[in-house]
């Protein structure tokens, strides 16, 4: 069985500060993790994902994400927020290319303040 | 990248109505389809797995006959709301996986907003 957890259902960063989004994750098979931003009333848009390979993952927009096997862990970081950034983020766990299905974490709400 | 579009954007409904919602894939051909519902400040929930020329699969809980599903194309998922109630508002998100992804990504629609009074 596959869950992912994200920690902070809401975060709060200062402009030009870093981000850091917390995710952890369940699963019993090599795992594919994804982070997915969405923006009021809009669906998901892929941030990064990880697959195989490095365990460090640059994605869009300045985002990254660490895969750390022993911490079953995948957290989002940005260096330095921007008043963009506000928005919904979920992390999520697939078992591999030929799932079926994304576990969605229950999101985390960024706001960022001027 | 692959784009894929959902029609309408909004709706609202009155109670007793039936809704559809078509998921499109712009440039790409979707064998299959997935159908999720988000309620307000929570995450998507998967509903049904749509596979073209087959029958949708539904997760537990989720009524067949309420949420009827058509994958007639290989481009084109429609997720029919009958009956439509209050509790049915909600936004509703599809994705698609094309054949040739190969890594677990999907891609996902704008979203349609249904409101039913």
């Amino acid at each position: 069985a596959q869950s992912v957890t994200q920690l902070g259902s809401h975060v709060s960063v200062s402009e030009g500060a870093l981000v850091l989004l917390r995710c952890n994750y369940s699963s019993s098979v090599p795992p594919y993790l994804f982070w997915y931003v969405q923006y009021p009333n809009q669906g998901l848009q892929l941030l990064l994902k990880y697959t195989t390979g490095a365990t460090l993952v640059k994605g869009i927009n300045g985002f990254e994400a660490e895969f750390k096997k022993s911490e079953t862990s995948f957290h989002l970081t940005k260096p330095s927020a921007h008043m963009s950034d506000a928005a919904e983020y979920f992390c999520a766990v697939s078992e591999g290319s030929g799932a079926n299905n994304l576990f969605f974490g229950t999101g985390t709400r960024l706001t960022v303040i001027p | 990248g692959a784009v894929v579009s959902q029609h309408p954007s909004w709706v609202i409904c009155k109670s007793g109505t039936s809704v559809k919602i078509e998921c499109r894939s712009l440039d790409f051909q979707a064998t299959t389809m997935f159908w999720y519902r988000q309620f307000p400040k929570q995450s998507l929930m998967l509903m049904a797995t749509s596979n073209e020329g087959s029958k949708a699969t539904y997760e537990q809980g989720v009524e067949k006959d309420k949420f009827l599903i058509n994958h007639a194309s290989l481009t084109l998922s429609t997720l029919t709301v009958t009956s439509a109630h209050p509790e049915d508002s909600s936004f509703y998100i599809c994705s698609a996986r094309g054949g040739n992804t190969g890594t677990g990504e999907l891609f996902f629609g704008e979203g349609s907003r249904l409101t039913v009074l």
